[in-house]
């Protein structure tokens, strides 16, 4: 088993509409979780941080945590072509110390 | 411009031979870590420092591969005799708080 597993899709969705990516963990010590995303043939960027149960909103983004589910997804409201590209969800914490370790990412298709 | 920088961009190099990435991360950041990706794969880690101290390294990295960080800046990743397998782009991330910054990544193509 993975230690983070998403779907590696291609997750397709329609301009304007909501896109849902989901991730699961398997170490229930892991503290704290992160969504990045990758533009082909570039790094990663931070998108959101979240430490806690329950939903965190930044804009268009909100990330959701769920512990006890071993759960962590990504909203993405009003899906824009600019939002095509792969997103990576990582764990942090627990028996991973200092490091992230990253599931192998969604790739998301927003068409006009 | 005050991100992480990566040296060079792209490697191209012969089967044996030995290269050498630099990475000089966020000034503020006293954690720097190394992660190598390859095409339709999340970023694997190698290793990560705080401050000049190796604080890790995955049990999965060759012996081939050793890094430093040896003032607690900047940081090295050196491949020895690589091969075609060694292919991928290695990313460089610091951090302070948890959250990390990459740079944008050295493409290595071992031919």
């Amino acid at each position: 088993q993975k230690e983070v597993e998403q779907n590696s899709g291609p997750l397709s969705v329609p301009e304007g509409a909501i896109a849902s990516l989901n991730c699961t963990y398997s170490d229930r010590g892991s503290q704290s979780f992160f969504w990045y995303r990758q533009y082909s043939g570039k790094s990663p960027e931070l998108i959101m941080s979240i430490y806690s149960n329950g939903d965190k909103e930044d804009g268009r983004f909100t990330a959701q945590l769920n512990k006890a589910s071993q759960y962590v997804s990504l909203l993405i409201r009003d899906s824009q072509p600019s939002d095509s590209a792969t997103y990576l969800c990582a764990g942090g914490g627990g028996n991973q110390g200092g490091k992230l370790i990253f599931g192998q990412g969604t790739e998301l298709s927003v068409k006009p | 411009d005050t991100g992480v920088s990566q040296d060079p961009r792209h490697k191209i190099t012969k089967r044996g031979q030995n290269v050498t990435f630099r990475c000089d991360p966020i000034s503020e950041h006293n954690r720097l870590y190394w992660y190598r990706q390859t095409l339709g794969q999340g970023p694997e880690f190698l290793t990560y420092f705080q401050n000049e101290a190796q604080l890790e390294k995955s049990r999965l990295l060759s012996d081939r591969f050793s890094a430093e960080r040896p003032k607690g800046s900047f940081s090295t990743l050196e491949i020895q005799r690589t091969e075609q397998g060694d292919s991928a782009m290695y990313l460089c991330a610091s951090s302070n708080t948890g959250e990390l910054f990459f740079g944008e990544g050295s493409r290595l193509t071992v031919l």
